[in-house]
């Protein structure tokens, strides 16, 4: 049974700062791991997804991964109140990636 | 770039009616997957499709619930007999193999 795990938070930063988020797994055979944004009373968007161990980064947002420690993060810089959400953890359900996990998501909060 | 269409977006109904959301993928996306967001136990998977074709839908919480993928792109859940326990928002997602999941915007449905 694959498990994702994340601090359920409030995580609070404010404005300008870096926020991070992270997310452990169990199943070491994990090959791919997507980080998702919920508004509060919205469905999720995928922000980025990440495949290989070290860092990945799009605009503000930089995905960290370590398959040795089976530990994902999501950094934000220069951190927005717009970024307040509620951040999803995901990883396939199996190696055919068909179905996905999610952690229970940390919510962030940005203090103007 | 068309995103997931669902609709209706919010659902007035009685208890004992019978309730059909629907949702239309992204073009092209032969994965599709329905969701509960209870908001209290985050995104409960209920069943998905890959095409036509129903590859696990253990997830629906009893027979009352069915969904259908006709002719492998929109797709319909069904609540027959809706119950008051039933009230959440249902989100679709799709995806192409190996991709994340882009979701829907929910439809909101309130059994009374």
């Amino acid at each position: 049974q694959k498990e994702v795990e994340q601090n359920s938070g409030p995580l609070s930063v404010p404005e300008g700062a870096i926020a991070s988020l992270n997310c452990t797994y169990s199943d070491r055979g994990s090959q791919s791991f997507f980080w998702y944004r919920q508004y509060s009373g919205k469905s999720p968007e995928l922000i980025m997804f990440i495949y290989s161990n070290g860092d990945k980064e799009d605009g503000r947002f930089t995905a960290q991964l370590n398959k040795a420690s089976q530990y994902v993060s999501l950094l934000i810089r220069d951190s927005q109140p717009s970024d307040s959400a509620t951040y999803l953890c995901a990883v396939p359900r199996d190696n055919y990636g068909q179905n996905f996990v999610f952690g229970p998501g940390t919510r962030l909060s940005v203090l103007p | 770039d068309a995103g997931i269409i669902q609709s209706p977006k919010h659902e007035v109904t009685e208890m004992g009616q019978t309730v059909t959301l629907r949702c239309e993928p992204i073009f092209g996306h032969n994965f599709l997957f329905w969701y509960r967001d209870t908001f209290v136990q985050g995104l409960e998977l209920l069943s998905y499709f890959r095409s036509r074709s129903i590859i696990d839908n253990a997830g629906m919480p009893t027979e009352r619930f069915s969904a259908e993928r006709p002719d492998g792109s929109f797709s319909t859940l069904k609540i027959q007999p809706a119950e008051q326990g039933d009230s959440a928002v249902y989100v679709c997602a799709s995806r192409l193999a190996r991709t994340g999941q882009y979701f829907g915007p929910g439809t909101r449905l309130t059994v009374t």
